[in-house]
């Protein structure tokens, strides 16, 4: 079956521009995650979707970041006023509600000039 | 703190040759450890789950072993081949109601001819 997706695969911006990454799931999977890889370093944790409940923002790093979930299927995670700093691959994977399996995405490079 | 390291950073071996990877986590509570596989440009890929009660599990040339007393795991690649080289990725699921996962930093391989 399909697998992760997410568009764009690379995106370039200007600082101070606003950008918005998307992820598909796989269908039925329930948690969605939203993580930040820079170069060298491991995996950080941006953001939890699980089903209809509040979402777990805490990974966040700044209000310039948010994210949703519409539908509970496709996620949005939306950069406002780019630095410099948020130049990274980010990541999103889905797993089922009762299995501990992440599937990931091929991620999102985003280059901020 | 909870924190997942591993070593080598980086590691450059011989096709043909084998090799073993080493994870220490400070993570608790812990539910599961897996090994992921990342190639360049792409998301992590599952390579083997283990929970606290298995000391090794296998997938092909790939063998997991887990020391929940010390906390080490390894990951030995057994015979490498060229598409062996990619970053390898230690990950701990934590139990108790949460659902976070804490990630290593992985220690980037490359096999050459």
């Amino acid at each position: 079956g399909a697998g992760v997706s997410q568009s764009p695969s690379n995106k370039v911006t200007e600082k101070g521009k606003d950008v918005e990454l998307r992820c598909d799931p796989i269908s039925g999977h329930t948690a969605l995650y939203w993580y930040r890889q820079s170069l060298g370093q491991g995996l950080e944790f941006l953001i939890y979707f699980q089903g209809n409940s509040a979402p777990d923002k805490s990974g966040l790093p700044s209000d310039r970041f948010s994210a949703e979930r519409t539908g509970g299927s496709v996620s949005t995670l939306t950069i406002q006023r780019t630095q410099q700093e948020d130049s990274a691959v980010y990541l999103c994977a889905s797993r089922p509600t009762s299995f501990y399996e992440q599937y990931f995405g091929p991620g999102t490079r985003l280059t901020v000039t | 703190k909870n924190q997942v390291e591993q070593s080598p950073q980086s590691l450059i071996i011989l096709e043909g040759k084998n090799c073993t990877l080493q994870c220490n986590y400070t993570v608790s509570p812990f539910s599961n450890l897996r090994w992921y596989k990342q190639d360049t440009g792409r998301g992590p890929v599952s390579l083997t789950i283990m929970t606290f009660s298995e000391n090794t599990k296998s997938n092909g040339r790939y063998t997991a072993t887990l020391d929940a007393d010390t906390k080490q795991s390894s990951l030995h690649i057994t015979a490498s081949q060229l598409s062996d080289s990619a970053s390898y990725i230690c990950v701990v699921y934590l139990t108790s109601g949460t659902y976070k996962y804490i990630f290593g930093t992985g220690t980037r391989l490359k096999v050459l001819a």
